[in-house]
């Protein structure tokens, strides 16, 4: 059973617009949410993060909102630049339970096209 | 450059063979975590150490085992290895064992097995 679901697996946007990137959740138990970028040949990197107690969190050109009710959270990014293109994972985790491990989706490919 | 560092990057066997998988984690940082990627599937957790101690295991196999050493680095042990192992691995670290925050992630192993 997938907790964490990303259900496209690829999206592609033009330079300059808007990217958006959705994720859904079952365990309503998650309250702490993360983005990570993943170029090819490398680790994920740290991309964004959000607290249940937050509905949104941006940073820079990286915005990340979150629906509790919806159980739904999505990364908007605006400008797109052909830099993001990259594959970009949800990932999901419950803090405070003596053990702390991130739960992700299985990504989705962002190519930004110039 | 995330501080993570996971050796072999590459590493080609064969079915029924036993591997080891070695990460040093970012200075700092007590605990590691495994993850295993295989294809079109996202990130898996396998396990997480802290400080020396198993804290938490995810979807590992019987036939896989870990240990974190007093210097902090860990291996993964991968045995009677069949087809299906085939897969990156990839070793994160974090500096606390149940805070919400970023873990940093190596650059991986990938293990092809024949």
């Amino acid at each position: 059973d997938q907790q964490v679901k990303q259900n496209s697996p690829s999206l592609s946007v033009q330079e300059g617009r808007i990217s958006i990137l959705n994720c859904d959740y079952t365990n309503s138990m998650f309250d702490y949410f993360l983005w990570y970028k993943k170029y090819p040949a490398e680790g994920p990197t740290f991309l964004i993060s959000i607290s249940s107690i937050k509905d949104k969190n941006e940073d820079g050109r990286f915005t990340v909102f979150l629906n509790k009710s919806a159980k739904h959270l999505s990364l908007h990014i605006v400008p797109s630049q052909p830099g993001d293109s990259a594959v970009y994972f949800c990932a999901a985790s419950i803090t405070g339970a003596g053990s702390y491990q991130l739960t992700f989706g299985k990504g989705t490919k962002l190519s930004v096209i110039p | 450059d995330s501080g993570v560092t996971q050796t072999p990057k590459h590493l080609i066997t064969a079915t029924g063979q036993r591997v080891t998988l070695r990460c040093s984690p970012r200075s700092g940082d007590l605990s590691v975590y495994w993850y295993q990627q295989s294809l079109d599937q996202g990130l898996q957790f396998l396990i997480q150490y802290y400080n020396g101690e198993e804290r938490a295991k995810g979807n590992i196999l019987e036939r896989f085992s870990a240990q974190q050493f007093p210097d902090l680095h860990s291996e993964l042990n991968l045995s009677s290895l069949e087809l299906g192992d085939s897969a990156l691995y990839f070793c994160a670290s974090s500096v606390l064992q149940g805070t919400a925050g970023e873990l940093f992630f190596g650059e991986g192993s990938r293990l092809t097995v024949l």
